[in-house]
């Protein structure tokens, strides 16, 4: 099973601040990476697929990057909807997996 | 209105077995690959189960041998069996829906229902 480990667990920022969010795997996973946003209460949300492309209606300001084992989300510009957790998940192999989690929170 | 909704939820005892439901409206879940994602409360997301559009399936190891995914075409509707509940079980499960462009299938989930709650309490 691939491990995915996302750092840091929590990240304190104000709005307008620039956001950068790590996903690391314990095996190479191509480019097989996404990322997911969850606010309280609500399903989560698909932001970013096969490491850097953005879903259908995903802001600009978001972005993905990385290949191999380490992967990055970049919030470029935190508005104030952005507080959230985001979530990242591989699609190379069986079972899919996903990280543990960054909470990004209000400074 | 494309979307998808989630049932079948409820306090269950240990051992006990349950029958989610994923009705589909706006699209076919026949030709899409569809999934069970599950979340303990205050916890991460983990995937349960997934089947293709030619029935393949595959099921986390926590699940194997005991959930089972089903679909009925003529329903529009995505099925999870799970028997032998347990305690690590409980969880709110949601259905949801392989991200598809030009035939290709991405296993990142890009439509997601409300989700339903599964207590395996006694």
């Amino acid at each position: 099973e691939i491990v995915l480990t996302q750092s840091p667990a929590t990240l304190s920022l104000s709005p307008g601040e620039r956001a950068t969010l790590s996903c690391r795997a314990s095996q190479r996973i191509s480019s097989y990476l996404a990322w997911y946003q969850q606010k309280p209460g609500q399903a989560p949300r698909l932001l970013i697929y096969d490491a850097s492309n953005r879903a259908t209606g995903i802001p600009a300001r978001f972005s993905g990057s990385g290949s191999g084992t380490d992967f990055t989300l970049t919030i470029s510009s935190l508005e104030p909807e952005d507080f959230a957790v985001y979530y990242c998940q591989h699609r190379n192999s069986w079972p899919l997996t996903f990280g543990g989690g960054t909470k990004v929170e209000i400074k | 209105e494309v979307q998808l909704v989630e049932s079948g939820g409820n306090l269950i005892q240990p051992g006990g077995s349950l029958r989610l439901s994923c009705a589909a409206s706006g699209f076919s879940v026949s030709n899409n690959y569809m999934s069970w994602v599950r979340q303990a409360p205050g916890r991460g997301l983990e995937w349960v189960s997934i089947i293709y559009t030619d029935d393949g399936r595959y099921y986390a190891d926590s699940v194997k041998g005991r959930f089972t995914i089903s679909r009925d075409n003529s329903r529009n509707t995505v099925y999870l069996q799970m028997n032998s509940l347990r305690a690590e079980d409980t969880a709110v499960y949601y259905c949801a829906r392989s991200y598809c462009k030009s035939n290709i299938y991405y296993n990142a989930f890009d439509m997601w229902g409300q989700g339903t709650m599964v207590t395996v309490s006694s």
